[in-house]
């Protein structure tokens, strides 16, 4: 089974709210990502955990927290953003052999 | 910088047609080599990998690949289009596990009956 599952799968937001994405895994991975997608472009990674350790971050924006709670988990934390930040937000993981595994996405919209 | 060239933002093919999507990646270190398919609205879905060992390399779907060191080239192809396959192709390369993949720019695939 090479399934990564994210929750919500579409989320609306003001600019002033807080709310939190969520991913699960249960493939026993050991790294997890967090990318985000632009319409008509590729992912561009966001974030990388190791053994449940933050090893990258791609110079993101504050107003993007990631939390690894275990293995399993991993969640991304929203506050405060842009318009601009609207996107689908994919989560990722993988094991020794780098082959990443994506979710299906949450899309989420800033208003 | 490493990069991922997918020649042709998009491709247009019949039914039963051969598919042929292009790949050619910047590194005289050969790295591991993915494919991707991505539905609207959805995530992105592994085709097939290139790691080490055999250089051609069957996937899901009935699509192929195959790794070409001299040519720095993991073109995937496929015999015979179905309408199904209309979707965005990501070809991407890793260099070292842990870190981002670094992806092509995508090509999407229309199939027209």
């Amino acid at each position: 089974d090479t399934e990564v599952t994210q929750t919500p799968k579409h989320l609306v937001m003001g600019m002033t709210n807080k709310k939190s994405l969520k991913c699960e895994q249960h493939m026993g991975h050991r790294a997890m990502y967090w990318y985000k997608q632009k319409a008509k472009k590729p992912p561009e990674l966001m974030f990388v955990y190791s053994y449940e350790k933050l090893s990258i971050n791609e110079s993101v924006p504050s107003r993007f927290s990631p939390e690894c709670p275990n293995s399993s988990l991993l969640n991304l934390h929203l506050h405060a953003l842009q318009p601009e930040d609207s996107a689908l937000y994919l989560c990722a993981s993988s094991q020794e052999d780098d082959t990443q595994y994506f979710g299906p996405g949450t899309r989420l919209t800033v208003l | 910088a490493q990069s991922v060239t997918q020649l042709g933002s998009h491709v247009s093919v019949s039914e039963g047609a051969l598919v042929l999507l292009r790949c050619n990646y910047s590194s005289s270190v050969p790295p591991y080599l993915f494919w991707y398919v991505q539905y609207p609205n959805q995530g992105l879905q592994l085709l097939l990998k290139y790691t080490t060992g055999a250089t051609l390399v069957k996937g899901i779907n009935g699509f192929e690949a195959e790794f070409k060191k001299s040519e720095t080239s993991f073109h995937l192809t496929k015999p015979s289009a179905h309408m199904s396959d209309a979707a965005e192709y990501f070809c991407a390369v890793s260099y070292q596990a842990g870190t981002a993949l670094i992806f092509g720019k995508g090509t999407t695939l229309s199939v027209s009956s």
